[in-house]
């Protein structure tokens, strides 16, 4: 049961075009959400992130908008740069029991900028 | 200051077998969390340590255990190695208690193959 979904596998984008890379999430206990990015044979490393009482977060290029009606939330990065292919990984938090956090991600999707 | 390191960077082993990691923190870093990362899926939370304590645990099977030392350092061991154990392990640390709204700093990760 995937509870944080990245549906998108990869997305191609031209350098200095906006990018938006989208997360659909169904557990409602979530409470705060972040992004990640990863490169190959590194570790990953945080971006940006929102808590639930938020719609919107904005960090230089990055902005991160969450719609709670819809499950929903993105990360925009303009303009967007060749250091910027990637994979982004969006991640969920909760407290499932007894001050137990969670910390559920999605399986990434990956960005190529165009020159 | 140096990031964290994780030993081995790579690691083959067969089913039936145990096998254990190893993980520095950053130094002052001292909550370290554990993830397993499949092809195609995103990072799964293993647990979380603070100050030699396991505080936060996700759902994977009691084969899977940790500790963490007086310095920060920590370990995971898996017994009783299958097939579906292999995957990148990556570990994180971060200074602060607020786990995981907090910034995670992640090492490159191990590569474990069972065969």
């Amino acid at each position: 049961d995937q509870q944080v979904k990245q549906n998108s596998p990869s997305l191609s984008v031209q350098e200095g075009r906006i990018s938006i890379l989208n997360c659909d999430y169904t557990n409602s206990m979530f409470d705060y959400f972040l992004w990640y990015k990863k490169y190959p044979a590194e570790g990953p490393t945080f971006l940006i992130s929102i808590s639930s009482i938020k719609d919107k977060n904005e960090d230089g290029r990055f902005t991160v908008f969450l719609n709670k009606s819809a499950k929903h939330l993105s990360l925009h990065i303009v303009p967007s740069q060749p250091g910027d292919s990637a994979v982004y990984f969006c991640a969920a938090t909760f407290n499932a029991m007894d001050s137990n956090y969670q910390l559920i991600w999605g399986a990434g999707t990956k960005l190529i900028i165009k020159p | 200051k140096a990031g964290v390191t994780q030993t081995p960077r790579y690691l083959i082993k067969t089913r039936g077998q145990q096998v254990t990691l190893s993980c520095s923190p950053i130094s002052g870093h001292r909550s370290v969390s554990w993830y397993q990362q499949t092809p195609g899926q995103g990072l799964q939370f293993l647990f979380e340590y603070f100050s030699e304590t396991q505080r936060n645990k996700g759902n994977f099977p009691g084969r899977f255990s940790g500790r963490q030392f007086s310095n920060s350092r920590s370990e995971m061991n898996v017994s009783t190695l299958e097939l579906g154990d292999s995957a990148l392990y990556l570990c994180a640390s971060s200074w602060a208690q607020r786990f995981p709204r907090n910034e995670q700093f992640f090492g490159p990760g191990t590569r474990l193959t069972v065969l």
